[in-house]
């Protein structure tokens, strides 16, 4: 079956800074990959997610790059703020509305 | 609020005990995914139905874990004679028909003493 890695686990920037987080996947088959913001007690929540028919995608301050012949996916965050601080979890299927494998997440920590 | 809605959102209960756990969907999405997260991880995939079908389960999905969605709306997870290890966040998550992503609801969090 599917297998996402992500790194790194923690991150702390100052804010105003980049953030960028990195996935892998292992099957070819995959072909669509969500990114998912999760605060603490609260549920996953989709903030972008990008199909393998286009390699990259950007919806104001995030952007998420795909690399299909690598099998790897990237999500960009920059202009952090504090607000931005939670866990982000990638993950990887083999359509939309499919099961998804979740990679074990980052924890982003934006600093004054 | 219109999102996945889930009960309860806490649930203790004593090892060997039965839990069962309700997850209403969006109303107009036809396919309901239940996941499992613990502390430090992320979610992982327990079962899905599409309508009232159950589609595929996960290995993790012992044989005292049963989900149904009889009338293909709300679904429910019932967990029989519960062990330490069950401690865990369950989620649902619903999509609908037109290939859309995946929607969570806040999860119920079981802790078995």
């Amino acid at each position: 079956g599917e297998n996402v890695e992500q790194h790194p686990s923690t991150l702390s920037v100052q804010e105003g800074d980049s953030a960028v987080i990195k996935c892998t996947y292992s099957d070819s088959a995959s072909n669509y990959f969500p990114w998912y913001k999760q605060e603490l007690g609260k549920r996953p929540q989709l903030i972008i997610d990008i199909r393998s028919n286009v390699g990259e995608k950007k919806d104001q301050r995030i952007a998420v790059t795909l690399n299909k012949t690598a099998k790897h996916f990237s999500l960009h965050i920059t202009e952090t703020q504090p607000e931005d601080s939670a866990v982000y979890f990638c993950a990887a299927s083999t359509g939309t509305a499919s099961k998804l494998t979740f990679g074990t997440g980052t924890r982003l920590q934006v600093t004054l | 609020d219109t999102g996945v809605s889930q009960n309860p959102r806490h649930k203790i209960t004593k090892r060997g005990q039965n839990v069962t756990f309700r997850c209403d969907p969006i109303s107009e999405h036809n396919r309901l995914y239940w996941y499992r997260q613990t502390l430090g991880q992320g979610p992982e995939f327990l079962t899905y139905f599409q309508n009232e079908a159950q589609l595929e389960k996960s290995r993790l999905l012992s044989d005292r874990f049963s989900a149904e969605r009889p009338k293909g709306s709300f679904s429910t997870l019932e967990i029989q004679r519960t062990e330490q290890g069950d401690s865990a966040m369950y989620l649902c998550a619903s999509s609908g028909t037109n290939n859309s992503p995946l929607h969570f609801g806040n999860g119920t969090r079981l802790t078995v003493t």
